[in-house]
């Protein structure tokens, strides 16, 4: 069973780097894609981008000027740094799995890390 | 972007009741839409994909249908264990877009 962990720091101040790594167990992170969503407090859910296990990347629009991913095979890991941060960043951020039959789906998360942006 | 509106915004049922939730895609999307359930505190689940594969381990009384702009969530017989949120989010274009959700709650 693939088993995706968060890890990071859970404050940041304003207009710092907010830094997060995704740990992948129970499964090679070779030949998927690997996401960033968030959901602040109440509201919906916001696909950040992905990467893929050989490092391209896709960013959605509003982030792209402030983002950055990068995918370490030989860890297992994936990492999300999300520079210039406001308390608009304030947000559980999951990382997920890219799953592919014919189409492509979400079907693993990580349980989700509370990031607040505060001074 | 392609953007995606669910309706309801919420519900109100009871168990047993036949729940149906549809999701509509601003511009064609096939049949590249994912159903995902939220409870509170937990990150999503995956329920369906390709608008209508049950994903492993899903009961069957969720059922996925539709292709195009207009694709709909059915649970057959709500369950107290589906009292949730439930997301569409569609595969077709990156940006991958969700749907505003959809809140199930107890009447």
């Amino acid at each position: 069973q693939v088993q995706l962990q968060e890890s990071g720091p859970r404050l940041v101040k304003p207009s710092e780097t907010l830094s997060l790594t995704c740990s992948v167990s129970g499964g090679s992170i070779s030949t998927y894609y690997w996401s960033w969503i968030r959901q602040p407090a109440g509201k919906g859910l916001d696909w950040i981008g992905r990467i893929y296990s050989s490092g391209a990347t896709h960013y959605n629009a509003p982030f792209k000027s402030r983002v950055t991913m990068s995918v370490d095979t030989s860890k297992n890991q994936f990492s999300l740094k999300l520079t210039s941060v406001t308390a608009a960043d304030t947000a559980v951020y999951f990382c997920a799995r890219g799953g592919f039959s014919g189409s492509y789906y979400f079907d693993f998360w990580g349980q989700g890390i509370l990031v607040t942006v505060s001074s | 972007d392609i953007q995606m509106t669910q309706s309801p915004s919420s519900l109100s049922a009871s168990v047993g009741d036949r729940v149906s939730i549809t999701c509509r895609a601003s511009q064609s999307i096939s049949n590249y839409l994912n159903w995902y359930q939220q409870k509170p505190g937990k990150a999503p689940k995956l329920l369906i994909y390709g608008a209508s594969t049950l994903q492993s381990g899903v009961p069957s009384r969720f059922s996925g249908s539709g292709s195009g702009t207009d694709l709909t969530l059915i649970i057959s017989s709500l369950q107290p264990e589906d009292f949730a949120t439930y997301y569409c989010q569609q595969s077709y274009s990156i940006p991958w877009t969700f749907g505003q959700g959809t809140k199930v709650e107890i009447k």
